[in-house]
């Protein structure tokens, strides 16, 4: 089993659009959460960090269930600007705090 | 925010050869990782870069193969050594600051071995 699962997509959804992302992490110990944005041929890049108590920058809205071990991803009002791989990330441990990357969720905006 | 810089951003090499990647950060950054990015797929640790000490390597990941050095905290190379096919990947440094969740990723190496 993955460390991290995702939907790949691709979610293909009109401007304007409301789409969710989810994830899975198996490692129960795992302590930081994160979405991370991939553009076509770019590096990723941090998008926003996820808390227990769920947080919203903007369009986005990120939320993390401890317990069923799940992180989610809201986008309201889709832009073409948002079409990106967007990807689950955790931390594993504390101490290195090197970060395992989900493969990965596709979204086209289209007009 | 850190500015990650690899050079060669991409390299066709001959079987059999080696690569050095090199990484340079225009900060101080206290952790440094190395990533590679097989096509359509997401991205894999290959190791921690200590400085001035021997890298930390994932499973599936060895010194011989992989070996890493990072003699100061802003700087980190990365050698492929004795290419195959199977090494064709996108190579990404990247950095960030013990205790904060973001890492900054440098653009990228694409390395083709034919």
């Amino acid at each position: 089993r993955k460390e991290v699962e995702q939907d790949p997509g691709p979610f293909n959804v009109p401007e304007g659009a409301t789409v969710a992302f989810n994830c899975t992490y198996s490692n129960s110990a795992s302590q930081s959460f994160f979405w991370y944005r991939q553009d076509c041929r770019k590096e990723p890049k941090l998008l926003m960090s996820v808390y227990s108590s769920g947080n919203e920058d903007g369009r986005f809205t990120a939320q993390l269930n401890r317990a069923s071990q799940y992180i989610s991803l809201l986008i309201r009002d889709s832009k073409l600007s948002d079409s990106a791989t967007y990807l689950c990330v955790v931390t594993r441990d504390t101490g290195r705090r090197a970060l395992t990357f989900g493969s990965g969720t596709r979204l086209q905006v289209q007009p | 925010s850190a500015v990650i810089s690899q050079k060669p951003s991409r390299d066709i090499c001959q079987r059999g050869t080696s690569l050095t990647i090199q990484c340079q950060v225009d900060s101080q950054v206290t952790m440094m990782f190395w990533y590679r990015q097989q096509p359509g797929q997401s991205l894999t640790l290959i190791a921690t870069a200590n400085q001035g000490s021997e890298a930390t390597y994932e499973s599936g990941f060895v010194i011989d193969k992989f070996p890493i050095s990072r003699p100061n905290l802003t700087f980190s190379t990365l050698t492929v050594s004795n290419m195959s096919p199977e090494d064709s990947s996108i190579y990404l440094c990247s950095g960030g600051v013990a205790n904060t969740g973001e890492l900054f990723f440098g653009e990228g190496s694409r390395l083709t071995v034919l």
